[in-house]
């Protein structure tokens, strides 16, 4: 069975950094795209970043470029997401999901439970 | 980059149809996603690609697509249907960036 567990979300002050990781179990970590998708609160789901397979392409959304950075340990079967210069607008429950390709595009299959950050002073 | 539309909340009536729209420009090139949310809990994939559902996902729902727009129907509506559900596909493909629609909270009455 397929499991994705976040760690790492806190209460950090505005310019603060925090390291996010997601253990992942049940699949073969290397074989797929993982992404981070945030909600903040009461708010609609927001695409983070995708890493390939072996991290050797990322993706991100135009608020986060140059601030966070997706990274994967496949021996460790871990996604990380260390983000820097953080922002009020950057508090959100954060969720790592899986990334099949399918038809064209991906689709996120499966979910961690999330972890939440906090960028308040 | 690309947004996708949904109305915000729509209801309907306990065994009747249900169809939650999403709007955007990069539908008429790429397949949409659909998931369903329920307070407090991580969101669930109920749709992918032409009219596939994940195991578990019952056959109530189904998907179609006309342009722009693509359609989420819940055919027989359940209680346990009462969630907020979100559309998602590619940007464009000129990047692989990713957007979901703004959401839409299904009302079971």
């Amino acid at each position: 069975e397929v499991h994705l567990v976040e760690s790492g979300g806190g209460l950090v002050q505005p310019g603060g950094s925090l390291r996010l990781s997601c253990a992942a179990s049940g699949f073969t970590f290397s074989d797929y795209w993982m992404s981070w998708v945030r909600q903040a609160p009461g708010k609609g789901l927001e695409w983070v970043a995708n890493i390939n397979q072996d991290g050797s392409e990322e993706s991100y959304v135009e608020s986060v470029k140059g601030r966070f950075t997706i990274s994967r340990d496949n021996a460790k079967n871990s996604l990380y997401l260390h983000m820097n210069s953080l922002r009020a607008e950057d508090t959100a429950v954060y969720y790592c999901a899986r990334a099949p390709y399918s038809y064209g595009t991906r689709s996120f299959d499966y979910w961690g439970q999330g972890t939440l950050v906090t960028v308040s002073s | 980059s690309s947004e996708l539309t949904q109305d915000p909340a729509v209801s309907v009536a306990l065994g009747q149809t249900v169809r939650i729209t999403c709007q955007g420009d990069s539908l008429r090139n790429y397949y949409t996603t659909w998931y369903q949310q329920k307070p407090g809990q991580a969101p669930v994939l109920v749709i992918y690609g032409k009219n596939n559902r994940p195991s578990g996902i019952p056959d109530r729902f189904s998907v179609s697509r006309s342009g722009n727009t693509a359609s989420l129907t819940i055919t027989g509506a359940q209680a346990e249907d009462e969630a907020d559900y979100y559309c998602n596909s590619r940007d464009s493909s000129d990047n692989p960036h990713f957007v979901f629609g703004t959401g839409t909270k299904v009302t079971v009455l």
